[in-house]
């Protein structure tokens, strides 16, 4: 199985400062395709998780552009660019290319 | 709008039956991938389980193969997970998601606990 690896698992940040957090794949999550199946979930405390980026840097509809993904083969990045309070929750990769799906362990955000 | 809405779930004793099923609207049904992830109490997200659009190709998570089987009713926009022989480790709240490379849409969940 393709092990997703996060760093760090817990962040604390400063109402509008940056962060980021690290995902990183034992395989290349480069599909036969050409696509690069590497997503990005945030879940927000007592809620569903909803998606953000899809195929490494595509953010979803109505996510707000502090968000941002990037990154390619096996080492990929979510950066907010100003840690809003609404941010707050804890944020998983997903790789998409190889069976079984795997996540990363998660990322805990905090507001310091 | 997308809706996926999940039931089903309950309390269990170790190794019995429970059936999730997932209703889905507003999008062409047939057309996408199912899955399903769980996640265990304070714990992170696991996938579960895929099924194509025409219901005639699946996947499964080790933790599950053998135990656990997902179908789909097109007829009524439904996903189901029939669980078998389930165990304390399959606690979780079970969401069924739509898409399979990168599920874009994600039900409310529905909690599962298997104890005696």
């Amino acid at each position: 199985d393709v092990v997703m690896t996060q760093s760090p698992l817990s962040l604390s940040v400063t109402l509008g400062q940056p962060a980021s957090i690290s995902c990183r794949s034992s395989q290349s999550l480069v599909y036969s395709d050409g696509n690069t199946y590497l997503s990005w979930f945030q879940q927000r405390p007592g809620q569903s998780p909803r998606r953000l980026i899809s195929k490494v840097s595509n953010r979803d509809s109505g996510v707000p552009d502090r968000f941002s993904g990037s990154g390619s083969g096996t080492d990929f990045t979510l950066k907010i660019s100003g840690v809003e309070s609404e941010d707050v929750g804890v944020y998983y990769c997903m790789q998409g290319t190889h069976w079984p799906r795997t996540f990363g362990q998660g990322t805990n955000v905090e507001i310091k | 709008d997308v809706q996926l809405l999940e039931s089903g779930g309950g309390l269990v004793q170790p190794g019995g039956s429970l059936r999730l099923s997932c209703a889905a609207s507003g999008f062409s049904f047939t057309s996408y991938s199912m899955t399903w992830v769980r996640q265990a109490p304070g714990k992170g997200l696991e996938w579960v389980s895929v099924i194509s659009g025409n219901g005639a190709t699946t996947y499964y998570a080790d933790s599950v193969k053998g135990r656990f089987t997902i179908s789909r009713d097109n007829s009524k926009n439904t996903l189901y997970l029939q669980m078998n022989n389930l165990r304390a480790e399959d606690t979780a709240v079970y969401y069924c998601a739509k898409g399979s490379s990168g599920p874009d849409y994600w039900g409310q969940g529905t909690l599962v606990t298997v104890s005696s």
